[in-house]
């Protein structure tokens, strides 16, 4: 089944304590990218990739990192998080062959920071 | 810059029509789209609209937009209540490094 799968999917943590997001996708698509929806305020994109070892900075990167190492995985690394990141976090992936440029999303990660 | 608004609370009947609403600042973005999302659910790509057209229909969903003022409108047609969740228009202006999001509507459909 073709997919676009976070984890966690529910996390609470404390302020400074490193954590990981990890998004997988199993459609080998080129373009993966990282949002976060808050309410009032839609969908933000935090970082994107094109292709492996290459990511830019969206419209919200502070406070964030990303690697992309292989095509499948496109993690996201809060390094201090601290409250403001308290969030619900989706991963995307798409493909440069697609007719419509249809994001597939994962099912989300929401991350509360105490 | 780009920036997609919507209202972010609509409430229809079982049975009657609903329309969604979104502005765009945009005149480049090629592609349009509708994505829906369920709750404890990621997104889901609804429908969408090339920038060439007026007017898309798909069974009871109808696209309209409107290029001149920028706005972009969803209809469903027989609103069920499988149909509530929340209804986001985004914006692609040629590179998927720009997809632009609006803020999102949360429809509800009474009994």
């Amino acid at each position: 089944e073709a997919q676009v799968t976070q984890n966690p999917r529910y996390l609470i943590t404390v302020t400074g304590k490193k954590l990981t997001v990890t998004c997988s996708q199993n459609m080998n698509h080129e373009y993966m990218s990282w949002y976060r929806q808050d309410p009032g305020l839609g969908l933000r994109q935090i970082y994107y990739s094109m292709n492996v070892e290459v990511t830019d900075k969206g419209d919200v990167p502070e406070g964030y990192k990303v690697s992309r190492k292989e095509k499948r995985n496109f993690p996201l690394i809060l390094e201090s998080p601290s409250p403001n990141q308290t969030s619900l976090y989706f991963c995307a992936s798409s493909t440069w062959d697609s007719d419509t440029g249809e994001l597939f999303f994962g099912e989300g990660s929401r991350l509360t920071v105490l | 810059g780009e920036d997609v608004e919507q209202s972010l609370f609509l409430s229809v009947r079982e049975g009657d029509s609903s329309v969604i609403n979104c502005t765009y600042t945009d005149s480049s973005s090629t592609y349009l789209y509708w994505y829906k999302q369920e709750p404890g659910a990621g997104l889901q790509l609804l429908t969408y609209i090339f920038s060439n057209m007026d007017m898309k229909q798909d069974q009871r969903l109808t696209v309209l937009l409107n290029k001149k003022d920028k706005h972009l409108s969803l209809r469903i047609a027989d609103t069920q209540t499988g149909d509530s969740a929340i209804y986001f228009c985004a914006e692609h202006t040629g590179t998927a490094s720009k997809l632009t999001f609006g803020t999102g509507t949360r429809l509800q459909v009474t009994l």
